[in-house]
């Protein structure tokens, strides 16, 4: 069975372009996440779908980011203007329902130079 | 809010066998779960417990202690791939257990 995908894996960019991210989760899981991790600390949570409705997105910073998840599998991050402090890994996790567990992808390194 | 907090290094013999603790304070605990990420990589499952009690997995084993904001990792008969930072993270009942806060996470340095 086909882990979590994410699309790029790395990017650089200059400060005040646009950038966005995509996330194809595990086939069924309905619950999706987008996590924002710095060097040596843990993921913090941006968004938290429901199928296409995004039910949690308190710590997602609304001025230059947004996300979508238009038919309830597929999702984009997208950040515009990027900035010098969004330089981290971008993760995307999907939840298995029958166990609570979350699986990760394997990350956007994003580079703001 | 949430609090975790564990230790930031910690570093251990190839063979020998490490305690990996996590405290956290919460409001409406609902689940602590361990994850594993090698340097450039993305955390992967280890371990979930709710209730009080250890849960053991092969080498890996966790423990938790609810009255006392408690859990730790342990690790049995380490190897060199088990250099990684091992990340806690609770979970809260309000939302049913479907969103996780994460704790910094501890470097594990195995040494031959």
């Amino acid at each position: 069975e086909a882990g979590v995908v994410q699309s790029p894996r790395y990017k650089i960019i200059e400060k005040k372009q646009p950038v966005a991210f995509w996330c194809n989760p595990i086939s069924g899981h309905n619950t999706l996440y987008w996590y924002r991790q710095n060097l040596g600390q843990g993921p913090e949570l941006l968004i938290r779908y429901e199928n296409e409705e995004a039910v949690d997105d308190s710590q997602l910073p609304k001025d230059r980011f947004s996300a979508e998840r238009l038919k309830g599998v597929d999702s984009t991050l997208k950040i515009q203007p990027a900035e010098l402090g969004d330089s981290a890994v971008y993760l995307c996790a999907s939840r298995d329902s029958s166990t609570d567990t979350q699986y990760f992808g394997p990350g956007t390194r994003l580079t703001v130079l | 809010g949430q609090n975790i907090d564990q230790p930031t290094e910690m570093t251990a013999t190839e063979g020998a066998i490490v305690q990996i603790n996590c405290t956290y304070q919460t409001s409406g605990f609902n689940g602590l779960f361990w994850y594993q990420q090698h340097a450039g990589e993305a955390p992967t499952f280890l371990s979930y417990n709710v209730l009080d009690g250890l849960e053991e997995k092969g080498r890996f084993s966790s423990f938790l202690s609810r009255s006392k904001g408690y859990s730790y990792l342990l690790l049995k008969e380490l190897q060199m791939k088990d250099s990684a930072s091992y990340l806690c993270a609770v979970s809260q009942s309000k939302t049913g257990r479907r969103a996780l806060t994460f704790g910094s996470g501890t470097r594990l340095q195995v040494q031959p």
